[in-house]
């Protein structure tokens, strides 16, 4: 069967520091990987989505990256983060058949000081 | 464009009483639908999708939804609510033939009451 891993948990950064949030998926080939960010336990944003190694598009222009070095492996960065940049970030993963549900990590809960 | 509207910010029903939780939504084709729960600090888990077919869709947890075409909704139901039930619902919509993204709405707080 097919699982998701986010990791870390949680983390507490100062402002202007890096960052990288790391996804991968288990169990499946070639997924379609997405970075999502939720504010204040509501909505989803939708930061960043890739359909293949190297394939990233972008969503909102903002301070963050995503990268996909290998086929189930989803990075988040940023060079210097924003108190803006705080929030719950969750990766999703699905088939490349697409028009089907998604499928969530546990999330990365992501606090800037 | 796509988009999916859930009207209330919060449903508050007593345990054991039936619960319904609305979805409406837009777009140019066919929709693919879905409904997400989240508990606090945790990732969305999958409930229940129409795609074709039967209008009544039957999902996870003793939850159904019913698709209507001419009101263009999807609302999430349950014939008796749990406690356990409380957590933050989000509905979606994906536009077949078209974007193939998915859009959520902004999810509706189910608080059931003991």
């Amino acid at each position: 069967s097919q699982t998701i891993h986010q990791w870390p948990a949680t983390l507490v950064q100062p402002v202007g520091s890096p960052l990288s949030l790391e996804c991968t998926v288990e169990g499946t080939s070639n997924p379609n990987l997405y970075w999502y960010r939720q504010a204040a336990g509501r909505g989803l944003q939708l930061l960043f989505y890739s359909v293949g190694i190297g394939q990233i598009s972008s969503e909102v222009p903002q301070n963050l990256s995503a990268s996909r070095p290998q086929d189930r492996q989803f990075i988040l960065s940023s060079k210097k983060l924003l108190l803006s940049d705080s929030g719950f970030y969750l990766c999703a993963w699905e088939t490349t058949s697409g028009r089907n549900e998604q499928f969530f990590g546990p999330g990365t809960r992501l606090t800037v000081l | 464009a796509q988009s999916v509207a859930q009207p209330e910010d919060q449903v508050n029903v007593a345990e054991g009483n039936p619960l319904t939780v609305k979805c409406t939504y837009s777009v140019s084709g066919n929709p693919y639908l879905f409904w997400y729960v989240q508990y606090p600090n945790r990732g969305l888990q999958f409930l229940l999708k129409y795609i074709t077919g039967d209008n009544l869709v039957k999902g996870s947890y003793g939850f159904e939804a019913e698709f209507n075409k001419s009101q263009t909704s999807f609302h999430l139901k349950k014939p008796s609510a749990l406690v356990s039930d409380s957590a933050l619902y989000f509905c979606a919509v994906r536009d077949y033939g078209r974007d193939d993204k998915i859009i959520f709405g902004k999810g509706t707080r189910l608080h059931i009451l003991p």
